[in-house]
């Protein structure tokens, strides 16, 4: 597609479940990024993905977070034993490789999470 | 480390009025910076973005921002605002880690726009 993809839009899961989040970066990007949105919190950045380069996992909060990028194209974030304050929107993006006249980031439109 | 700051929580404006809204960054080296916008239930979209160069930079839907090194700010404008300009506002500033390149973003300012 033309943008970045998101999948699930919303996900509803029960405290404790494991829960995987999808993301289709755009065609030709090489750089993939997770950011986690909380309610009047911003957007927190959770990792990095560049090419076939070791990911930046530095904002990761826990080790209950995981992520995986195959192929430098599709991207799985996986949450296990979920807490409620996991609940969120995740927004993927991804971007070209950054040089002096590129670096902004494609965002999709977010898998909002929420945790019973 | 880098941050951004955005002062403004959330600002009201009548339709047709002008916009400023705030921005101010903290980081070591000469900054790329940007504006995002994001309407409800939407992700983010980029209005503008400086690199270098010319410190007036225009965006999309008739927006400015201007970078003033010396006060370390970004501020964003537009002279004439449209309801449709009703969404929330996220400045950000890029990261240059080793191996690693992020956006820090700020916690955003919310604009209302009254008909």
């Amino acid at each position: 597609g033309a943008g970045v993809s998101q999948s699930p839009s919303n996900k509803v899961t029960e405290k404790g479940k494991d829960v995987e989040l999808r993301c289709d970066p755009i065609s030709g990007h090489t750089a993939l990024y997770w950011y986690r949105q909380s309610l009047g919190q911003g957007l927190e950045f959770l990792i990095y993905f560049q090419g076939n380069s070791a990911p930046d996992k530095s904002g990761l909060p826990s080790d209950r977070f995981s992520a995986e990028r195959t192929g430098g194209s599709v991207s799985t974030l996986t949450i296990q034993r979920t807490q409620q304050e996991d609940s969120a929107v995740y927004l993927c993006a991804s971007s070209h490789l950054v040089t002096s006249s590129t670096g902004e980031l494609f965002f999709g439109e977010g898998s909002r999470l929420t945790v019973l | 480390a880098q941050s951004v700051t955005q002062p403004d929580i959330h600002i009201t404006v009548s339709e047709g009025a002008s916009l400023e809204l705030r921005c101010n960054y903290s980081y070591g080296a000469t900054p790329y910076l940007f504006w995002y916008v994001q309407s409800p239930g939407q992700g983010l979209q980029l209005l503008l973005k400086y690199f270098s160069g010319d410190t007036l930079v225009q965006g999309i839907k008739g927006f400015e921002a201007e970078f003033k090194r010396s006060q370390s700010s970004f501020n964003l404008r537009k002279p004439s605002v449209h309801w449709s300009d009703a969404a929330e506002y996220f400045c950000a500033v890029a990261y240059f880690g080793a191996g690693s390149y992020q956006l820090t973003f700020g916690k955003g300012t919310k604009l209302s726009v009254i008909p």
